[in-house]
């Protein structure tokens, strides 16, 4: 079975430029996740999705960040403009319907602002 | 506030040397507590799901305990293979199912 997947797996740019991340659940997974970990930090959810619709966006920083998932598979998270405290590692996680007992992680994207 | 501590920060030990991993929480009413393994450079692994005090849940060499205010990772006789960090977390009952996580447990095993 394919894990996870997320694209790319580094990225580098400077400040107050735009950046997207890619990810491709689980086949058949309905709900997805979008974590930000910062170096020596557990990570902390963004975004989760139910199919297409967002079910919990709490914790996201709406004014620069955006995230879609489209027609309830592949996702992408957008940060515009980028400041230096968004260095961390994004994580794409997904689960089977309504289950947040086992989450499922992709390696993910390693965002360096400079 | 939803919180989860987890201690030591990092835990250095001797192939061999049993030791455990604390993490503590404080959310009205707790429906599950999970733990994850990450290696450098990936995604958490899950471990465990624990659902009320005095279950236990055992894989190999650890094994995971909860009380009503803490659980346990203990590890027995590890192995560098070990060698990873552990990160607890909890479901927070309000809204959409969500984990909160706490910071993780840096373990080294030496050979």
């Amino acid at each position: 079975e394919a894990g996870v997947a997320q694209s790319p797996r580094y990225k580098i740019i400077e400040k107050r430029q735009s950046v997207a991340f890619w990810c491709n659940p689980i086949s058949g997974h309905a709900t997805l996740y979008w974590y930000q970990q910062i170096l020596g930090q557990g990570p902390k959810l963004l975004i989760q999705f139910q199919n297409n619709g967002v079910v919990d966006d709490s914790q996201l920083p709406k004014d620069r960040f955006s995230a879609e998932r489209l027609k309830g598979v592949d996702s992408t998270l957008k940060i515009q403009p980028a400041k230096l405290e968004d260095s961390a590692v994004y994580l794409c996680a997904s689960s089977a319907q309504g289950s947040v007992e086992k989450l499922f992680f992709g390696s993910g994207t390693q965002l360096s602002v400079l | 506030e939803d919180q989860v501590t987890q201690s030591p920060e990092a835990l250095r030990l001797q192939e061999g040397e049993s030791s455990s991993l604390n993490c503590s929480y404080t959310v009205s009413g707790l429906r599950g507590l999970f733990w994850y393994r990450q290696d450098p450079g990936k995604g958490p692994e899950f471990l465990f799901t624990l659902y009320s005090a005095g279950e236990e849940k055992e894989k190999e060499r650890l094994k995971a305990t909860l009380t009503k205010k803490e659980s346990f990772l203990h590890i027995t006789a590890p192995k560098p293979e070990d060698s990873a960090t552990y990160l607890c977390a909890v479901q927070v009952p309000q809204g959409a199912q969500k984990l909160v996580f706490g910071q993780g447990t840096r373990l080294t095993i030496n050979p």
